[in-house]
């Protein structure tokens, strides 16, 4: 079974530019959830989706949004890009976004700001 | 709480050793814990978990011990091996509606010397 597939692996941008991050997770899984890594904060909730529908939501700004599509793929968007915003974002997904139901994550997208 | 991490901890065993790494976690209402580890490049990768209503659960190698009078979670891992070197990261689920969101811990780095 494929694991959980994160599109591009590595971006580079500079600031005041928007980035869209993909991804697919595992077959059945229909909750997807988004993660920020940096070193400095460490891995950071950022939203989840289930059908279509973001249940939950982080501490981020408005300018990180998502969306979820009918196949339960998911994407993450980020408007106005700040060198602050340079991480790995990771996605993780799990059958039902259940709070007692294991995540799965992917390798993750290495985002840079120049 | 927020993950902060900065300085990890750092674990330094010998192969065969057996290792044990601590985690405290901060919400009382947390019911459900999850194990991961992260190699270099890759995302966290799932270890094993367990419910608040259990103690102690094993897996191959692993077992996890779950203390919920002082809010402490430990994973131990026997027979320890080079392939385990890695950032190991606790991560919380608070139950109730927070559907698809994992509070993690600031992560403790295990090297495994031959």
């Amino acid at each position: 079974k494929a694991g959980v597939t994160q599109t591009p692996r590595y971006l580079i941008k500079t600031r005041g530019q928007q980035v869209t991050l993909s991804c697919s997770p595992i077959s059945g899984h229909r909750s997807v959830s988004w993660y920020q890594q940096t070193p400095g904060q460490g891995l950071q909730f950022l939203f989840e989706y289930f059908s279509e529908t973001q249940r939950n939501k982080g501490n981020f700004p408005g300018r990180f949004s998502g969306r979820q599509f009918s196949n339960s793929r998911s994407e993450m968007n980020v408007s106005t890009l700040e060198l602050g915003d340079s991480a790995l974002y990771l996605c993780a997904s799990s059958r039902e976004g259940g709070t007692s139901q294991p995540q799965h994550f992917g390798d993750g997208t290495r985002l840079s700001i120049l | 709480g927020e993950s902060v991490g900065l300085h990890l901890p750092t674990l330094s065993v010998q192969e065969g050793d057996n290792s044990i790494i601590n985690c405290a976690y901060s919400n009382s209402a947390s019911d459900y814990f999850i194990w991961y580890k992260q190699e270099s490049g890759k995302g966290p990768q799932f270890i094993i978990d367990i419910r608040s209503n259990m103690d102690k659960r094993q897996g191959q190698r692993v077992t996890v011990l779950l203390n919920k009078t002082v809010k402490h979670l430990s994973l131990q891992i026997a027979a320890t091996q080079p392939g385990d070197s890695a950032v190991y990261f606790c991560a919380e689920n608070a139950g109730g509606t927070s559907y698809g969101k994992l509070t993690f811990g600031q992560g403790t780095i295990l090297t495994v010397h031959p």
